[in-house]
């Protein structure tokens, strides 16, 4: 069965600044696709970034980007030029056999 | 635009009580899926189905059913409201061909059992 980690309960940032969330996984499929969704305090689940396992080139959205280790089964998202809107619950998620199995979530705290 | 919406946004009911949360999609998706989120748990897949007739059981499925009778509707029961099944419960849509396989959600539903 797949599982997703994601080992850091809750992080700050000083707003302007770069912060990294980690998120590992375990599956033997090939063919897969990994998502970062962002859920602000209004609850609503917001796509931030979509990686497919079978391209080697880390997918890039503006601030947002991700560091991909197939290899490793490891999918780390960069935010850039962290800013106040930020501030959220971030979800890890793994697509395989049309299931998506999500990670406990890290909540990220942008810091004036 | 298409939209997945799910409804009530709040509701309290008692324990024991038969509850039916409602999820409508016009995404025309094959694919819907409910989560339930808790702290500490992130989201815990509950049923899936992925088309008409069609539906599987997720990992935290005891005391929760789902009937698929058409594309757009994926309601949840809950047979015999539990303390335990007090949550968020969000629902979620994907198309499994083509190049867009994300899940679009809806707003969630907050229930709780007294």
């Amino acid at each position: 069965a797949q599982t997703v980690t994601q080992s850091q309960p809750e992080m700050s940032v000083q707003e302007a600044e770069t912060v990294t969330l980690s998120c590992t996984y375990d599956t033997s499929e090939s063919n897969y696709y990994l998502f970062w969704y962002k859920q602000p305090p209004s609850r609503q689940m917001i796509l931030v970034i979509r990686q497919e396992a079978y391209k080697q080139q880390n997918a890039t959205e503006n601030r947002f980007s991700v560091n991909f280790q197939k290899a490793a089964k490891s999918f780390s998202l960069k935010i850039s030029d962290s800013q106040l809107g930020d501030t959220a619950m971030y979800f890890c998620a793994f697509y395989g056999t049309y299931k998506y199995i999500f990670g406990t979530g890290t909540r990220l705290k942008v810091l004036a | 635009d298409a939209e997945i919406t799910q409804s009530p946004r709040h509701k309290i009911t008692e324990t024991g009580r038969q509850v039916t949360l409602a999820c409508h999609q016009t995404w025309n998706h094959n694919n819907m899926f409910w989560y339930r989120q808790d702290l500490g748990h992130g989201l815990r897949l509950i049923h899936y189905s992925y088309g008409v007739q069609d539906t599987n059981k997720g990992e935290v499925s005891d005391g929760y059913s789902v009937s698929r009778s058409n594309t757009e509707d994926l309601p949840l029961t809950l047979e015999s409201a539990a303390s335990s099944q007090t949550s968020v419960y969000f629902c979620a849509s994907s198309e499994s061909k083509g190049g867009r396989t994300e899940a679009f959600f809806g707003q969630g539903t907050r229930l709780t059992v007294v």
